[in-house]
């Protein structure tokens, strides 16, 4: 039973334009969101996150959005560089309930096109 | 410095062997975790230590074992392993309610 879902397994955009990654989940107690980004033979990476309070958290060329309606959190690369070319997956957590334990999504890779 | 270190990074092993991963993390955090992540690429959590204390088991087999000596370190013994444990063993550790740090992962192959 998979709480968190990235339909999209990949993605390819050109450096410069703006690269968009989608995350849906469907349990309504998830309240902390994450973006972890993962290169081969490496562990994922912590990105940016958001809590459930907000409907967006911005850091850089990263912006995170969320819509809690919706069940549903993207995140905005922009401009893409080739250097993001990797893995991105989303998590959530119940941080607020005292669990830290991820819920991972099973992750889009991202090819940015130079 | 490495924040999060495990070893070995590759094991390949035959079935019905038993088995231990190790994880350390240098950065004081309180908590450490084991995932797993199947051929599907699935990350899922198995364990997590906080002050030494077990506090989430995602119904694992009773074959995989976590064993925490101290605050640091946080162990993964796996007992009479199969061919389903295929897959790479995350190990990650946090500071209460902050993102998780991760490993670079084991990779463990059962012949």
């Amino acid at each position: 039973d998979q709480q968190v879902k990235q339909n999209s397994p990949s993605l390819s955009v050109q450096e410069g334009r703006i690269s968009i990654l989608n995350c849906d989940y469907t349990n309504s107690m998830f309240d902390y969101f994450l973006w972890y980004k993962k290169y081969p033979a490496e562990g994922p990476t912590f990105l940016i996150s958001i809590s459930s309070i907000k409907d967006k958290n911005e850091d850089g060329r990263f912006t995170v959005f969320l819509n809690k309606s919706a069940k549903h959190l993207s995140l905005h690369i922009v401009p893409s560089q080739p250097g993001d070319s990797a893995v991105y997956f989303c998590a959530a957590s119940r941080y607020r309930s005292g669990a830290n334990n991820l819920f991972f999504g099973t992750g889009t890779r991202l090819t940015v096109i130079p | 410095d490495t924040a999060v270190s495990q070893t070995p990074k590759y094991l390949v092993t035959q079935m019905g062997n038993d088995k231990s991963i190790k994880c350390e993390q240098n950065l004081g955090h309180d908590t450490m975790y084991w995932y797993k992540q199947d051929s599907k690429k699935f990350l899922k959590i198995m364990f997590s230590y906080n002050n030494k204390e077990l506090i989430i088991n995602e119904t694992v087999p009773n074959r995989f074992s976590p064993k925490s000596p101290d605050k640091a370190h946080l162990n993964l013994h796996i007992n009479s392993l199969e061919l389903g444990d295929s897959a790479v063993y995350f190990c990650a550790s946090s500071q209460a309610n902050q993102p998780q740090h991760f490993g670079d992962g084991t990779r463990l192959s059962i012949l």
